[in-house]
């Protein structure tokens, strides 16, 4: 098993354009998370989906979209990207009572 | 207030000592309790799980729960450089309810 896998794993964006972070898991949990990851202010959730179909907000989905393209794939989409979402993106399954998360994409917004 | 306070350090400590990690909580709701292990530039691991009050012990890991002060911690005897990472304390009430994370407290841990 993979568990959960995220690409790319670096990313370089100017100011006001666009990318998709890709996100994948293959322990058939019904819950997955997108969170950023900065320094002195600890995980944040940016948007969740609580089963197929469904997708949330988190704390910060300012300037994020979300899709969840089927059980095993959550993608997250910066549609304008700002120097302000530079951060370490995570994704994350769940089980009842174990997220298991991703290796993280770097995101540097210049 | 925010629902879980965590000290970031950085905490340094000689190899073999005994380490304290400890995490506040608001919300007397919470009731799952548990400690993920992040090493730098890695994803957060799940290291212990714990529900309600009480102790729960693996391996050099004993985690605590004190639910009358909201009050949760991790101790890490015999310490190892290999346990130098982040220690996230994260809390939720159950079912799929939120999971809220501490900011993470930095362990150093020298040979």
């Amino acid at each position: 098993n993979a568990g959960v896998t995220q690409t790319p794993k670096f990313q370089v964006l100017k100011t006001g354009q666009s990318m998709t972070l890709q996100c994948a898991q293959d322990m058939n949990h019904n819950s997955m998370y997108w969170y950023r990851q900065d320094p002195g202010m600890g995980l944040r959730l940016i948007y969740y989906s609580a089963s197929e179909g469904t997708t949330d907000k988190g704390e910060v989905p300012n300037g994020y979209n979300v899709s969840r393209l089927n059980k095993r794939e959550f993608s997250l989409r910066l549609e304008s990207a700002a120097p302000s979402q530079t951060s370490v993106y995570f994704c994350a399954s769940r089980d009842y009572n174990e997220q298991f998360f991703g290796p993280g994409t770097r995101l540097t917004v210049l | 207030q925010k629902e879980v306070e965590q000290d970031p350090g950085p905490l340094s400590v000689p190899e073999g000592a005994i380490v304290s990690l400890n995490c506040t909580y608001s919300n007397s709701a919470f009731q799952y309790f548990m400690w993920y292990r992040q090493y730098s530039r890695k994803g957060p691991e799940l290291l212990m799980y714990t529900y309600s009050s009480g102790n729960k012990e693996d391996g050099r890991f004993t985690a605590q729960v004190d639910k009358s002060s909201k009050y949760i911690s991790l101790f890490i005897r015999d310490s190892q450089p290999s346990d130098s990472a982040t220690y996230l304390c994260a809390i939720h009430s159950g079912g799929y309810q939120k999971v809220t994370f501490g900011i993470g407290t930095k362990l150093q841990v020298i040979p």
